[in-house]
């Protein structure tokens, strides 16, 4: 079982505030990490998936950076929006003895930006 | 295909009342997994289904909680005598194929209530 910290739980920023969060994990037994967006009354929506140590990867004004070694990725919002509240979620996910692919998710991150 | 649907969106149930969801996943993905999330914490993994077949459970899946995916297609998850700690967001989500590259994608999930 994978102990998933994120941090900090919540954050308020004001519009155009460039923002970022922490997500920490044992650095071993898991194949990828995965980042969500969840806004209220919709569904968890992918941002990420990342495997390499070192991978970064865009989309927008979001970015993510996984070092595998130390177990932690980094999620940072560029010029935050109103549109950009939602619940943050990182998952590493691993196999299972039985081949189903798990994600083990932290307790997310609130992100509530202030127009 | 408008992506992952579960129904019904929120259920409010008695104590030891009998619930059923429904998920139905996008058509072609043959990967279906169920998660939980209780009140701050992030979802938690339940079960998973390649076609028809549930191929595995979590120990947090007690004898009173059964889930079927008939035929590979849409997916039911039930409890029986529900109890309070039962209250959470059900949450279903599908693959195609190997989710480790791409992620799930999820439904909007299920509030149950039980009072």
């Amino acid at each position: 079982i994978l102990n998933v910290e994120q941090s900090p739980q919540s954050l308020h920023v004001q519009e155009g505030d460039s923002t970022n969060f922490t997500c920490s994990f044992p650095s071993s037994n898991f194949y990828a990490l995965h980042w969500y967006r969840w806004e209220t009354a919709k569904s968890p929506e992918a941002l990420f998936v990342m495997t390499l140590n070192g991978d970064e990867k865009k989309k927008g004004r979001i970015s993510a950076t996984l070092n595998t070694k130390e177990g932690y990725s980094y999620l940072y919002i560029k010029g935050s929006q109103p549109e950009d509240s939602a619940t943050y979620l990182c998952a590493p996910g691993a196999y299972s003895g039985a081949g189903s692919y798990q994600l083990t998710f932290g307790k997310g991150t609130k992100l509530s930006v202030i127009p | 295909d408008t992506g992952v649907s579960q129904d019904p969106r929120h259920k409010i149930t008695k104590r030891g009342q009998n619930v059923t969801f429904r998920c139905d996943p996008i058509s072609e993905h043959n990967r279906l997994y169920w998660y939980r999330q209780t009140l701050g914490q992030g979802p938690e993994f339940l079960t998973y289904f390649q076609n028809e077949a549930q191929l595995e459970k979590s120990r947090l899946l007690s004898d009173r909680f059964s889930a079927e995916r008939p035929k590979g297609s849409f997916s039911t998850l039930e409890i029986q005598r529900t109890e309070q700690g039962d209250s959470a967001m059900y949450l279903c989500a599908s693959s195609l194929g190997s989710p480790s590259d791409y992620g799930y994608t999820f439904g909007s999930g299920t509030r149950l209530t039980v009072v």
